[in-house]
C-alpha cells in the first residue's frame, strides 16, 4: 500500500530557532520519487524538491536542507534559523502509478519572531 | 517559462447548482494534468488526470466530472453540488511520467 505519514500535525518555533519536519512513506514500488510542497497562507502548492529512490544523496539548498534515507523510509525536511516567512503547511508526497501523488496529511508551521 | 491559471478564484454556490471550474496552462504542450481537492484537514486527495485532449481518468467515484476539451484546458464540472463538494481546488500540470507537478493558485468553493 502507498501511504504517506507526517506525524506532526502542528509545529510552533521561534524566529532563528531549526526545525526539522518528519516524512515517513510505505511504497512497494522500486522506482518511486518523493516531493515536498510548502503551502503559503494563500493556498498555493510551491514545489521545494523533488528526490528519486536511486539518490540517497542528502540536499541542501540555502536554509533548507533534506535528509533521505531508504533504510527507514524517512525524507525529512529541516529548515535552519527559520524566519517568520517560513510558516506555512509542508506537505510531503510520494509518487505512485507514475501519474499520481500521495500526499501526507501536511505539517503546519508557525515561526514567531 | 509555463504558467498554470485557475478561475474562478473563489466560489459560493447553494447545494443543487451546477459547478464549472476551468484550469488552464500555458508555455507548454501536452501536458498531463491533474485535479485534487484539498478538505479541511489539509490532506490532498486526487480526483481526476488526464493524459491528453478526452482521455480522463478518474481516481474517487463522486457526482464531480472532468473534461479536456483542449490540450491545455482541464474543466471540473459536476451537475448537482453537494455540501460535501466544498473544500479548495487545485489544478496541476506535469510534462509526463513522475515528474514534477505544479499546481495553480486553487479555486475555493464554499456549497451552502
Amino acid at each position: 500500500a502507498q501511504k504517506v505519514t507526517q506525524a506532526q500535525t502542528e509545529i510552533s518555533v521561534v524566529e532563528k530557532e531549526d526545525v526539522t519536519l518528519d516524512c515517513v512513506y510505505e511504497t512497494r514500488d522500486t522506482t518511486y520519487y518523493l516531493f515536498w510542497y510548502k503551502q503559503p497562507p494563500s493556498g498555493e502548492l510551491v514545489f521545494l524538491i523533488r528526490r528519486n529512490s536511486f539518490d540517497e544523496q542528502n540536499e541542501i539548498s540555502g536554509r533548507y536542507s533534506w535528509n533521505f534515507q531508504k533504510s527507514t523510509s524517512s525524507f525529512n525536511f529541516t529548515i535552519t534559523a527559520s524566519q517568520v516567512v517560513d510558516s506555512a503547511v509542508y506537505f510531503c508526497a510520494l509518487s505512485y502509478r507514475g501519474y499520481a501523488l500521495n500526499f501526507g496529511k501536511g505539517t503546519s508551521l508557525l515561526v514567531t519572531p | 517559462s509555463q504558467t498554470i491559471h485557475q478561475w474562478p478564484a473563489t466560489l459560493v454556490q447553494p447545494v443543487g447548482s451546477p459547478l464549472s471550474l476551468e484550469c488552464t496552462v500555458e508555455g507548454t504542450s501536452n501536458p498531463n494534468l491533474y485535479w485534487y481537492r484539498q478538505a479541511a484537514g489539509r490532506g490532498l486527495q486526487l480526483l481526476f488526470y488526464s493524459v491528453g485532449i478526452g482521455q480522463i481518468s478518474s481516481e474517487v467515484p463522486q457526482n464531480l466530472s472532468a473534461s479536456r476539451p483542449q490540450d491545455r484546458q482541464f474543466i471540473l464540472s459536476s451537475k448537482k453540488l453537494l455540501l460535501s463538494d466544498s473544500g479548495f481546488y487545485l489544478c496541476a500540470w506535469n510534462r509526463g511520467r513522475l515528474e514534477t507537478q505544479y499546481f495553480g493558485p486553487g479555486t475555493r468553493l464554499t456549497v451552502l
